[in-house]
């Protein structure tokens, strides 16, 4: 099992660019995230899905689209990027065991927006 | 005031050592919580997680307790591997679909 791969792993943009980032998990999971990694502002939620075809906002939304055609596959994309929105990016899927949720990460996108 | 708050360390310990790790929450209706560990530029990895008053795996011990809303993990007889970011990540309770808050991380140094 791969677990949740992430492409591409490293991205330079320039202002006003847009781009997708692909998450696939191949462990048959449910729940599927993204957050985005700030120093000194820990992990956040970006969007999050609870199944194929369905999606929902996180706490930091704004500036991103997100779709979930297929149960294996989370996109994450920004249609005009801006200099704020340079991060590191992790995708997530997660399993249910009664009401726990145990996250699984994939190995993140680097983003720089110029 | 954070959802989720601990210690940012950094912690530096000699090999062999016991190290604790605090961390506190303000969501009364989170239900499970989690200890992540996280190397430099990679991703969070779940070390453990914690539901009920505590759990134990191996060197680690995790325990929770409900009433003062508090987490702590335990690291014994610490090695040079140990050396990373420790997270503490709550879940956001009720029907939240697994959406977790995430502490900013206590940075563990383990030296020779």
């Amino acid at each position: 099992n791969a677990g949740v791969t992430q492409t591409p792993k490293f991205r330079v943009l320039k202002t006003g660019q847009s781009m997708t980032l692909l998450c696939a998990q191949d462990m048959n999971h449910e729940y599927m995230y993204w957050y985005r990694q700030d120093p000194g502002m820990g992990l956040r939620l970006i969007h999050y899905s609870v199944g194929e075809g369905t999606t929902a906002k996180g706490e930091v939304p704004d500036g991103y689209n997100v779709s979930r055609l297929k149960k294996q596959n989370f996109l994450l994309g920004l249609e005009s990027a801006a200099p704020s929105q340079t991060s590191v990016y992790f995708c997530a899927s997660s399993w249910v065991r009664g009401r726990i949720y145990e996250q699984y990460f994939g190995p993140g996108t680097r983003l720089t927006v110029t | 005031r954070k959802e989720v708050e601990q210690d940012p360390g950094p912690f530096n310990v000699p090999e062999g050592a016991t190290v604790a790790f605090n961390c506190t929450y303000s969501n009364s209706a989170s239900q499970s919580f989690f200890w992540y560990r996280q190397d430099c530029r990679k991703e969070p990895k779940l070390l453990m997680s914690v539901y009920s008053s505590g759990n134990e795996d191996g060197r680690f011990t995790a325990q929770l307790n409900r009433a003062s809303q508090y987490i702590s993990l335990l690291i014994r007889d610490s090695k040079l591997s140990d050396s990373a970011t420790y997270l503490c990540v709550g879940d956001a309770g009720g029907t939240s679909y697994g959406k977790l808050t995430f502490g900013q991380g206590t940075i563990l140094t383990v030296h020779p």
